[in-house]
């Protein structure tokens, strides 16, 4: 099956630093998901990217699908930000998504 | 617009004994999911529905796992007798449909049902 990984494992930022997560997936994808889990376990959908670059707010992500990558870029980091994010993705051929082992961002104040 | 809700929120069962988890997708939502989360990892899907027909059931572990969405609407998922690896934080998302050109629709999700079987 296809392997979906996500680095840094842990990041730690102080309030304001900018960060870049990386998601790699070994296949090709029809689709690539963003997603923030938060200290109480809510998912949030930040990002539906199956290619190109898209911005909200402080957060933007770009997916270079032939190259089998995306990256979250996160500016102005605030403690709000903490939590878990998630790359997902969905194989060619899959009507489904499969998740990454995601990146724990804590940010300090 | 309601998000998609789930309940109980927690549960502490004895192995072998049954458990229930029930979803309410958003409204007009046509595709429901059920992840199973374990602690330190990213959602594993176990079932996907569309409307109330079983899209992917591959990962179901089916000798103790069940769900069914009979009108389409709620969903629920039983695991009949639960082990102790069954501790985990069951999810339920929902996304408008399965999307176009076979791409999932953007998925959301409800709080979760986080389950400790002792």
């Amino acid at each position: 099956g296809i392997q979906v990984e996500q680095s840094p494992p842990d990041l730690i930022l102080q309030e304001g630093a900018n960060s870049t997560l990386r998601c790699n997936f070994s296949d090709s994808v029809n689709n690539l998901q963003w997603f923030h889990q938060n200290p109480w376990g809510q998912l949030i959908n930040l990002f539906y990217i199956p290619s190109g670059t898209k911005q909200n707010g402080r957060l933007s992500a770009t997916t270079v699908a032939t190259e089998r990558y995306s990256l979250l870029y996160i500016s102005s980091s605030q403690t709000t930000d903490s939590g878990v994010y998630f790359c997902a993705v969905e194989p060619v051929g899959a009507n489904n998504l499969f998740f990454g082992t995601g990146t724990r961002l804590t940010v300090i104040p | 617009e309601a998000g998609v809700a789930q309940s109980p929120r927690y549960k502490i069962i004895e192995k072998r004994q049954s458990v229930a988890f029930w979803c309410n997708p958003i409204s007009g939502h046509a595709t429901l999911y059920w992840y199973q989360q374990i602690l330190g990892q990213g959602p594993k899907l176990l079932i996907q529905f569309q409307n109330n027909g079983v899209v992917d059931d591959s990962q179901l572990p089916k000798d103790r796992f069940s769900a069914e969405r009979l009108k389409g609407v709620d969903s629920t998922l039983k695991i009949q007798p639960a082990k102790l690896e069954d501790s985990a934080v069951y999810l339920c998302a929902s996304s408008l449909s399965l999307g176009t050109s076979g791409r999932t629709d953007t998925q959301y999700f409800g709080p979760g049902t986080r389950l400790t079987v002792l």
